[in-house]
């Protein structure tokens, strides 16, 4: 069994439009992240989230956001697509921050 | 602001050598370090982690130290195989509870 599935695999859209991105764990983990992976390969963090709190990076746009309907998932929703948005972007989730983290596949995004 | 760089960039060893990968951070107040492994086209995958009050951590024919005074971490393969080849990319959790990776270095063994 996957212990971290995302969905899509590959999105490709239009710009301007709205997307979401869903992410799972069957870990039992508690605390769920979301990275982006640009074309230069360098991975950075988005958002760290446990059911007591949100932690954003400072730097994501606010037309990113996070959902957690419980613990298990972890979506991704981003309105009004920009062509930088294009990139891979990851699930992760471990059993608290200070724990090893286990990767999803990862989500390519291409905006046109 | 924290910054994690990782040298080489690129490495190419032949099968059966040891070898050394290579971490630094600038801001020495953090909580653990990760060493993962990416394969293409996948998610990372954590081989080590070492907590902030540790020295190294070993698993199989990985070791992994950590000098957090001089903002540094090895990652040590003994015995390489072709299916080491990878990207290895270090990662600190900082004190302000975000993680900071390094640009990651690419790994080929050559059989």
């Amino acid at each position: 069994d996957t212990a971290v599935s995302q969905t899509p695999k590959y999105l490709v859209t239009q710009m301007g439009n709205d997307k979401s991105i869903k992410c799972e764990q069957n870990l039992g983990h508690d605390t769920m992240y979301w990275y982006k992976q640009d074309s230069k390969k360098f991975l950075k963090i988005m958002f760290s989230y446990n059911n007591k709190e949100l932690i954003i990076n400072e730097t994501v746009p606010n037309r990113f956001s996070p959902k957690s309907p419980d613990k298990a998932h972890l979506n991704l929703h981003i309105n009004s697509l920009e062509l930088g948005d294009s990139a891979v972007y990851f699930c992760a989730s471990s059993q608290d921050e200070y724990q090893p983290q286990h990767f999803g596949d990862g989500t390519r995004l291409s905006i046109l | 602001k924290q910054e994690v760089t990782q040298i080489p960039a690129a490495l190419s060893v032949p099968e059966g050598e040891n070898l050394v990968l290579n971490c630094s951070f600038t801001d020495s107040a953090i909580y653990n370090l990760q060493w993962f492994r990416q394969d293409p086209g996948k998610g990372l995958t954590s081989l080590l982690l070492i907590q902030s009050s540790q020295r190294e951590q070993t698993s199989g024919r990985l070791n992994a130290s950590l000098d957090k005074s001089s903002g540094r971490s090895t990652l040590y393969i003994a015995a390489s195989q072709p299916g080491d080849s990878a990207t290895y990319l270090c990662a600190v959790l900082d004190r302000d509870n975000q993680f900071y990776f390094g640009t990651g270095t690419s790994l080929t063994v050559i059989p």
